[in-house]
């Protein structure tokens, strides 16, 4: 089956713009999570969702949002892009709460310079 | 918070020698998972240990957890030059305010022929 497809793969942007990442999980996985890889900083948690309901979210501001759609896709928003927003940002599915014990699959990430 | 210690940070040898890669924390997690990255792409998930003490090998890379289920370790024999990656470990946790993996900072390993 299809892994966890995520749109566009690379991006730039200019400070101050906002941006809307997508992500389409695999086939019948209903949770959602969000992570943001920086050199600097490694892998941090941003969100967790799941039956359009945000369960979880990491500590970055306001600036940072989320959303699930009822066929379980993802998209989440960056307004007022700043500099340190650069980073790769990953989308991870899996089956249910409880059930990410098991693993993550994650996408490819899409890969944002703002300029 | 909890936190995941990975270390080494880097990790350069030669091919054929073992090496081994740790991941430590003050917290207890439902599992732990650990995962490979390729530059560009996303982790890709190795193994998951859930039970204290498990030890689970696949191929050369023998994966354990400890008997506390905070700290678990990940073993190479004859590391071979494909095993070039980054290595990454990640805590799992559920609890009433959601699921969350919390990540290692990762072992960039470098394999020389």
């Amino acid at each position: 089956k299809a892994g966890v497809t995520q749109t566009p793969r690379y991006l730039i942007k200019t400070r101050g713009q906002q941006v809307t990442l997508s992500c389409s999980p695999i086939s019948g996985h209903r949770s959602v999570s969000w992570y943001q890889q920086t050199p600097g900083q490694g892998l941090q948690f941003l969100f967790e969702y799941f039956s359009e309901t945000q369960r979880n979210k990491g500590n970055f501001p306001g600036r940072f949002s989320g959303r699930q759609f009822s066929n379980s896709r993802s998209e989440m928003n960056v307004s007022t892009l700043e500099l340190g927003d650069s980073a790769l940002y990953l989308c991870a599915s899996f089956p249910g709460p409880g059930q990410g014990a098991y693993g993550y699959t994650f996408g490819s990430g899409t890969r944002l310079t703002v300029v | 918070t909890q936190l995941l210690e990975q270390s080494p940070q880097f990790l350069s040898i030669q091919e054929g020698e073992n090496l081994t890669v740790y991941c430590n924390s003050s917290s207890v997690f439902s599992s732990l998972q650990w995962y490979r990255q390729e530059p560009g792409e996303g982790p890709v998930l190795l193994v998951t240990v859930v039970t204290g003490g498990e030890v689970k090998k696949l191929k050369r890379l023998t994966f354990q957890f400890g008997d506390a289920r905070k700290d678990s370790s990940l073993h190479i024999t004859a590391a071979q030059t494909g095993d070039t990656g980054l290595y990454l470990c990640a805590g799992f946790a559920d609890n009433n305010a959601g699921n969350m993996l919390t990540f290692g900072g990762g072992t960039r390993l470098m394999v020389k022929p």
